[in-house]
Formats: structure tokens, C-alpha cells, sequence
């Protein structure tokens, strides 16, 4: 497809499992953007990837969270012992690089129950 | 710490007038601005941004403003049209290392309702 896509668009585990969340981000693209939205708020930054690596994860919320982009292409979140406070709509974003205007995904909407 | 304000939860505007949504950052090291658009289900769509080196950038219907001083940047679409229903959001960026850097700060978004 043309644009960012999002899998699955809603995902609803129980506490304490294990989520992952996939990212595949506009073919050509270096940067990758995870970012957070929850109800009635702005999204909130996680991780942004050049390339393969990591460039900024200052905005995982804890150890829990972690992502991957093992070959600068598709990215995964991944939700270790997931939390009710944990529920919100995940978006990724792509660039062809980190000066670049970001398009976003629909966002992957989680329910923790 | 919410650096990026919209203070205005909701707005809403007649088909034909003008539509002025608000923007306050508190972030001095901020310096590009962008407006993003997002319908129900959707991701964020950008729509217009600006640099701090600017006060004004038009975009057809849309054109955002730039007071650094006051740390205020608005967004004005006339004539606003029933389709510009959406919520926006107002977010910037610090530049890093002599290149802007696509980490954004988002404020909390306005919803905008156009009535015909």
C-alpha cells in the first residue's frame, strides 16, 4: 500500500499478557515514529528509529515497552506485562528523513481488560 | 508538564466564516510548528507547519500565525467548509544538531465542528 499501515487495528488482551504491535511504515522511508494517544489527549512520543537503530527512546514510559526495526523497514512494539493504564490508540509514523514531514497510520487501538 | 496547550477543548463555527483555533507552547527551544488534522479512525494528517524564523505561512484556505514572543501560534481557515470537521492538533519541534527532528510535541487537540 501507498501509506503507513497499522496491524491489527484493535487488539484486546487480558492484564499481565504479552502484546506486540506492527508497523509497516511507506516503502523508502529511514524514520519511524511510535507514538502514544490516549483518551482526550495529544499523541505522546515513544521511540523514534534511523534506520535500524534506536535514535530516541526517551519517551518509553517504562522497561516494559520495547521496539525493534531489525531492518530499517517494519517496526514492532512490543508491551511486556500489559496494564489497564496501557490502553490507548498506538500510532506509527514514517519520513523519508528526520526533517521531513511524518505521515501517520490509523493507529492500533489497545485494550487491556 | 504539558508543553504544547490547546486550551480550547471544542469549536464550533457557521459553514462560510472563520475558523481560529489556539495554540501556546512553553518550550523556548521549540522552533517548528506544525498543524495535523485527524477525522474519527484515522491517523494524524499534517495540514500546515511553520518555522520560527517566520510569523506566517498560508496554505490556500489555511494559514497559521506565529507570535514567539507570546508563544502563541493559531491556525485560521476561512471559509471553513462542513468537510474541515476534525480534531486539531497543534505540535512542534526542537531543532537538533542544525536539522529539524521529527519528535513531536502534541497538544491536546480542538474539535472542530462546521455546521452548514
Amino acid at each position: 500500500g501507498a501509506g503507513v499501515s497499522q496491524t491489527p487495528s484493535n487488539k484486546v488482551t487480558e492484564k499481565g499478557k504479552y502484546v506486540e504491535l506492527r508497523c509497516d511504515p511507506i516503502s523508502g522511508h529511514t524514520a519511524l515514529y511510535w507514538y502514544r494517544q490516549s483518551l482526550g489527549q495529544g499523541p505522546e512520543f515513544l521511540i523514534y528509529f534511523q534506520g535500524t537503530g534506536a535514535a530516541d527512546d526517551s519517551g518509553l514510559p517504562n522497561d516494559r515497552f520495547f521496539a525493534v526495526r531489525p531492518e530499517g523497514s517494519v517496526s514492532t512494539l512490543k508491551i511486556q506485562r500489559t496494564e489497564r493504564g496501557d490502553s490507548a490508540v498506538y500510532l506509527c509514523a514514517s519520513s523519508h528523513a528526520e526533517d521531513t514531514e511524518a505521515f501517520f497510520g490509523q493507529g492500533t487501538r489497545l485494550t487491556v481488560v | 508538564d504539558q508543553q504544547v496547550k490547546q486550551n480550547s477543548p471544542s469549536l464550533s463555527v457557521q459553514e462560510g466564516r472563520i475558523s481560529i483555533l489556539n495554540c501556546d507552547y512553553t518550550n523556548s527551544m521549540f522552533d517548528y510548528f506544525l498543524w495535523y488534522k485527524k477525522y474519527p479512525a484515522e491517523g494524524p494528517t499534517f495540514l500546515i507547519s511553520i518555522s520560527s524564523i517566520k510569523d506566517k505561512n498560508e496554505d490556500g484556505r489555511f494559514t497559521v500565525f506565529l507570535n514567539k514572543s507570546a508563544k502563541h501560534l493559531s491556525l485560521h481557515i476561512v471559509p471553513s467548509q462542513p468537510g474541515d470537521s476534525a480534531v486539531y492538533f497543534c505540535a512542534a519541534s526542537v531543532d537538533a544538531g542544525g536539522t529539524s527532528y521529527g519528535k513531536l510535541t502534541f497538544g491536546q487537540g480542538t474539535i472542530l465542528t462546521v455546521h452548514p
